[in-house]
């Protein structure tokens, strides 16, 4: 069985570009969530994906978009970096898209700077 | 607004003693908790996982303890091991909602 996987584990941007991250959900998981840690933070919910679709979003500007693929794998793209965006991304992924009675399998994460 | 907290930063423990984390939260519709651990570049992983029913979940060497009405949870890890030194994170959820919603995290420390 294997894990959740991510890529890549860390890159450098700097203002105004954009970034794609990664992850292949752990197998027999449908659902993909994404979270950002920032440094001293606990994980905070961006956007969640069932069945392709966005099933749910926290606080977060739409120039933070996903996609999922039919494999149940997903991309997080993130426009106009900002210095704040600098943080730890991890992608999660869960047998079902109700949180009650579930369990997230995080990745390792990437690990993006933005100068 | 944080609604899930872990006010202490870090703790520290001698092996073999008992270690508690504290979480406390403060939405009363949040129904079912989760503690993570996390190693430094590792993603988070599951520890133990309880619901609104019930007032403890014991897993081996790891119990977690839910107060309802105080909205507050613990984790208690016996005997502490150092190969427990890590980050804990507390997570909770509403069963008919989507997302977690963690505490900042205590970073664990046993000493040998």
């Amino acid at each position: 069985e294997t894990g959740v996987t991510q890529s890549p584990t860390h890159l450098i941007k700097t203002r105004g570009q954009q970034v794609t991250l990664r992850c292949s959900s752990q197998s027999g998981h449908n659902t993909v969530s994404w979270y950002q840690q920032a440094l001293g933070q606990g994980p905070q919910f961006i956007f969640q994906y069932y069945r392709e679709e966005e099933n749910g979003r926290g606080n977060f500007p739409p120039r933070f978009s996903g996609l999922q693929f039919p494999n149940y794998s997903s991309e997080l793209n993130v426009n106009a970096l900002e210095l704040d965006d600098s943080a730890l991304y991890l992608c999660a992924s869960s047998l079902t898209a109700t949180s009650g009675a579930n369990v997230l399998t995080f990745g390792a994460g990437s690990r993006l700077t933005v100068l | 607004d944080q609604q899930v907290k872990q006010n202490s930063p870090s703790l520290s423990v001698q092996e073999g003693r008992i270690s508690i984390l504290n979480c406390d939260y403060t939405n009363s519709m949040f129904d079912y908790f989760l503690w993570y651990k996390k190693y430094p570049a590792e993603g988070p992983t599951f520890l133990i996982s309880i619901s609104s029913i019930k007032d403890k979940n014991e897993d081996g060497r790891f119990t977690v303890f839910l107060n309802k009405s105080a909205k507050h949870l613990s984790l208690h890890i016996v005997p502490s091991q150092p190969g427990d030194s890590a980050v804990y994170f507390c997570a909770a959820s509403a069963k008919v909602g989507n997302q977690f919603y963690f505490g900042t995290g205590t970073s664990l420390t046993v000493i040998p």
